[in-house]
């Protein structure tokens, strides 16, 4: 089955420098790559996605790209801010029947 | 994006007991998923709800101990059955709007401790 690993488990970095997380995934079939980010107490929350016919989408801050061949796809969020700080999960599905879910980052970002 | 609201949001249960947790969605959704995040740890899939039919389990996880129903397109509810403090996570309804290639939210999640 699916099996997606994230890496690092945490991550701490400066106020307005760029964080990035990055996932890979076993599944060739996997063609849906949604990021999530949850926060203390919350259920997570979808803030942006990749298809498996698109190698890079943007979103202000943040950026996600993903590379078929390798099987792997990355988060990149720029100019951090303290309110970034949460834990982030990067998924994948197949047809979005079954979304596996990486382990989750966590991500402090220090004023 | 759907808005799902979870029932109840938290609770602290005796052994033994069963819980039954409720999901509401403000529109009719394709599919409904149940998820269980333990401690610190990432989302693990109970089970997809299927409406007027049987769930699907994944490996690892019983009707007996999880039953789920799903009436309509925009509700279900998981039972926590014969709980034991091994089951104290938290527990996330899903949904999926439309089927194939597309976003799944998340509701706010029960947390639910055994004691």
């Amino acid at each position: 089955g699916e099996n997606v690993e994230q890496h690092p488990s945490t991550l701490s970095v400066q106020e307005g420098d760029s964080a990035v997380i990055k996932c890979t995934y076993s599944d060739s079939a996997s063609n849906y790559f949604p990021w999530y980010k949850q926060e203390l107490g919350k259920g997570p929350q979808l803030i942006i996605d990749i298809r498996s016919n698109v190698g890079e989408k943007k979103d202000q801050r943040i950026a996600v790209t993903l590379n078929k061949t390798a099987k792997h796809f990355s988060l990149h969020i720029t100019e951090t801010q303290p309110e970034d700080s949460a834990v982030y999960f990067c998924a994948a599905s197949t047809g979005g029947f079954k979304t596996i879910f990486g382990a989750g980052t966590r991500l402090f970002v220090k004023a | 994006s759907a808005v799902i609201s979870q029932k109840p949001s938290r609770d602290i249960c005796q052994r033994g007991t069963s819980l039954t947790i409720q999901c509401q969605v403000d529109s009719q959704v394709t599919m409904m998923f149940w998820y269980r995040q333990q401690p610190g740890q990432s989302l693990t899939l109970i089970a997809t709800a299927n409406q007027g039919s049987e769930a699907t389990y994944e490996s690892g996880f019983v009707i007996d101990k999880f039953p789920i129903s799903r009436p309509n397109l925009t509700f279900s509810t998981l039972t926590v059955s014969n709980m034991s403090p091994e089951d104290s996570s938290i527990y996330l309804c899903s949904v999926a709007p439309l089927a194939g290639e597309t976003e799944a939210f998340f509701g706010q999640g029960t947390r639910l401790t055994v004691v």
